[in-house]
């Protein structure tokens, strides 16, 4: 199995453009799809990007995402911060039997 | 309206055993694998299991292995969670969540609420 590493925390002032990484250990990060989910303190989590860079109806194009190889990396930009995009944001993969997340990153809206 | 709600999460003494319930509505259940998903107080998401729409393939992260079993009934639009042997290090929300309509990868697109199981003495 392989894991997703993320930034434990990020901040960022409103208006500002964040970007989150998320680090695949071992095999490409090109190989499976990335999704990334957003979840708000007390709430369920909410998809914000799936297939890498798509991004469900109802998300703003303020959220976007893209992988790179090189890195071995995916990422989770958010343009124009909001101080309602305060929250956990978690990156998930998978493999042919199992489900990866990174550990999460809180962002702060400052 | 697509929703998911988890429910027999109860506070249970180590070694002890408990079934979660997933009762799905607003969608076709038996299009769909679903998932179990636990967050523990304070920490982050970790997955659980997965079941194919038919239950003929399950799946299971190493620290469930052995004592967790995942199952579902699709005459019921339900899905099942048996927890044996459990551990504190079980205490947690788990959540149940269904994975999306694309039938080539494994993502989550509509989580329940979660329910809370506590293993304590």
């Amino acid at each position: 199995n392989f894991m997703l590493t993320q930034p434990h925390s990020v901040s960022e002032s409103p208006g500002k453009t964040v970007t989150i990484s998320c680090t695949r250990s071992s095999g490409s990060i090109a190989s499976n799809y990335v999704q990334w989910y957003q979840q708000r303190p007390g709430s369920a989590p909410t998809t914000v990007i799936y297939e890498d860079n798509q991004r469900p109806s109802g998300v703003p194009d303020r959220f976007s995402g893209s992988i790179d190889s090189s890195s071995n990396s995916a990422s989770l930009t958010i343009s124009g911060l909001k101080t309602e995009d305060e929250a956990d944001y978690y990156c998930q993969s998978y493999d042919s039997s199992s489900v990866v997340f990174g550990g999460g990153t809180k962002l702060t809206v400052l | 309206e697509v929703q998911l709600v988890e429910s027999g999460g109860v506070v249970v003494q180590p070694g002890g055993s408990l079934r979660l319930s997933c009762a799905a509505s607003g969608f076709t259940f038996d299009d769909y694998t679903m998932h179990w998903v636990r967050q523990a107080p304070g920490k982050g998401l970790e997955w659980v299991s997965l079941i194919s729409w038919d239950g003929g393939s399950t799946y299971y992260a190493d620290s469930v292995k052995g004592r967790f079993t995942i199952s579902r009934d699709n005459s019921k639009n339900s899905l099942y969670l048996q927890m044996n042997s459990l551990r504190t290090e079980d205490t947690a929300l788990y959540y149940c969540a269904k994975d999306n309509p694309a039938d080539y990868y494994y993502g989550m697109d509509v989580w329940g609420q979660g329910t809370t199981v506590t293993v304590s003495s």
